[in-house]
């Protein structure tokens, strides 16, 4: 049973535009959540995290919104860049940050 | 400032032998995890040592083991390989601070055949 979900495997957005990656989570003991990029032959690069104290964190052009009722948070890419193309995966961890638990990633393609 | 290492960087055994993975952490970095890719399962999490404990371990068979050296390096070995362990081996280092989140190596692509 998937614990973390990415539903939409892709996304494509065109340059300039909001990018939005969408990740949703059934174990409501989950109190720590990030964002990785990964692009081909590379490892995950770390984005974004937030804690399930807050609903909102921002950095830059990334925001990441937790809905803890929903059991939802999503990934804001303002304005999207074709460089922001890339696996993005959404992670999560009890405990603050031990044994995260990955979604399957979604790929996004930023058109110029 | 280095990256995280992981050697070698492409691997192909036979089934049934055993096989060694080596991650390098980030200077200063106390914590390294490992995590198993595969098309089919996404990442999953191996485990997990900190100051050479293992502190935490997902759910993989005996067959996936792991140390943690006094200087943070760590090992990870799998033996009697199956073709199911085809796969790319990440490595990821911490401070142990979340806020931080890892720091991924380029991984090990091991191929079993």
């Amino acid at each position: 049973d998937q614990q973390v979900k990415q539903n939409s495997p892709s996304l494509s957005v065109q340059e300039g535009r909001i990018s939005i990656l969408n990740c949703d989570y059934t174990n409501s003991m989950f109190d720590y959540f990030l964002w990785y990029k990964k692009y081909p032959a590379e490892g995950p690069t770390f984005l974004i995290s937030i804690s399930s104290i807050k609903d909102k964190n921002e950095d830059g052009r990334f925001t990441v919104f937790l809905n803890k009722s929903a059991k939802h948070l999503s990934l804001h890419i303002v304005p999207s860049q074709p460089g922001d193309s890339a696996v993005y995966f959404c992670a999560a961890s009890v405990n603050y940050g031990q044994n995260f638990v990955f979604g399957p990633g979604t790929r996004l393609s930023v058109l110029p | 400032k280095a990256g995280v290492t992981q050697t070698p960087r492409y691997l192909i055994k036979t089934r049934g032998q055993q096989v060694t993975l080596s991650c390098s952490p980030i200077s200063g970095h106390r914590s390294v995890s490992w995590y198993q890719q595969t098309p089919g399962q996404g990442l999953q999490f191996l485990f997990e040592y900190f100051s050479e404990t293992q502190r935490n371990k997902g759910n993989f068979p005996g067959r996936f083991s792991g140390r943690q050296f006094s200087n943070s390096r760590s090992e990870m070995n799998v033996s009697t390989l199956e073709l199911g362990d085809s796969a790319l081996y990440l490595c990821a280092s911490s401070l142990a601070d979340p806020n931080y989140g890892y720091t991924f190596g380029s991984g090990t692509r091991l191929t079993v055949v």
